[in-house]
């Protein structure tokens, strides 16, 4: 039972355009939801993160926004660079109870140039 | 260094063996967890330790693996008869977890890449 999904495996996008990726989850307890980048031989690093009583966070070129009626949620990177290059992955968790965090099968963004 | 520590960074053994997996998180997070990435796929939760309550073993996929949590800090992760399809990449995480803090995100180690041959 895939929890998050992110049914987009791979994106190209062109330098100084928007990238956009999709997060969709089914479990309605999660209240808490983040993005994760991942280079190659390296662990995770933190993005960006948003509450359920929130609906769009921003954080310079990063926005997520959150749509609880769709249990549905994007990142928007804009304008996209080269080192945007990387695996980015989605996550949520019921924070509210301190549960365990579930990740996302992640969206491989690729810039070009 | 103030981050997640994971070790060793790589490991390959022959189908069978046993091995273990070590995390150093970073001190005074309370919650630390493990997944695996096998190679393509997402995060695949294994389990997740917060204070002093039970773990929640529930990502575990066979009872060859285990993991423990001594006083709070280091996890070991250990993987008995270890199988072709236990070969991943082993990443260990560390956050502050809790009521008090809600925005504490999680801090990933570089991962153990375990190879069975």
């Amino acid at each position: 039972d895939q929890q998050v999904k992110q049914n987009s495996p791979s994106l190209s996008v062109q330098e100084g355009r928007i990238s956009i990726l999709n997060c969709d989850y089914t479990n309605s307890m999660f209240d808490y939801f983040l993005w994760y980048k991942k280079y190659p031989a390296e662990g995770p690093t933190f993005l960006i993160s948003i509450s359920s009583i929130k609906d769009k966070n921003e954080d310079g070129r990063f926005t997520v926004f959150l749509n609880k009626s769709a249990k549905h949620l994007s990142l928007h990177i804009v304008p996209s660079q080269p080192g945007d290059s990387a695996v980015y992955f989605c996550a949520a968790s019921a924070y509210s109870s301190a549960s365990k965090i579930i990740f996302g099968s992640g969206t491989r963004l690729s810039i070009r140039p | 260094g103030a981050g997640v520590s994971q070790s060793p960074s790589n490991k390959v053994t022959e189908k069978g063996k046993d091995v273990e997996l070590r995390c150093d998180p970073i001190s005074g997070h309370t919650a630390l967890y493990w997944y695996r990435q096998s190679l393509g796929q997402g995060l695949e939760f294994l389990i997740y330790f917060q204070g002093n309550s039970a773990p929640d073993k529930s990502g575990l996929p066979s009872d060859r693996f285990s993991a423990e949590r001594t006083g709070g800090s280091v996890s070991t992760l250990t993987i008995q008869r270890t199988q072709q399809e236990d070969s991943a990449v082993y990443l260990c995480a560390s956050s502050l977890q809790g009521q008090e803090s809600y925005n504490s995100p999680l801090h990933f180690g570089n991962g153990t890449r375990l190879t069975v041959t």
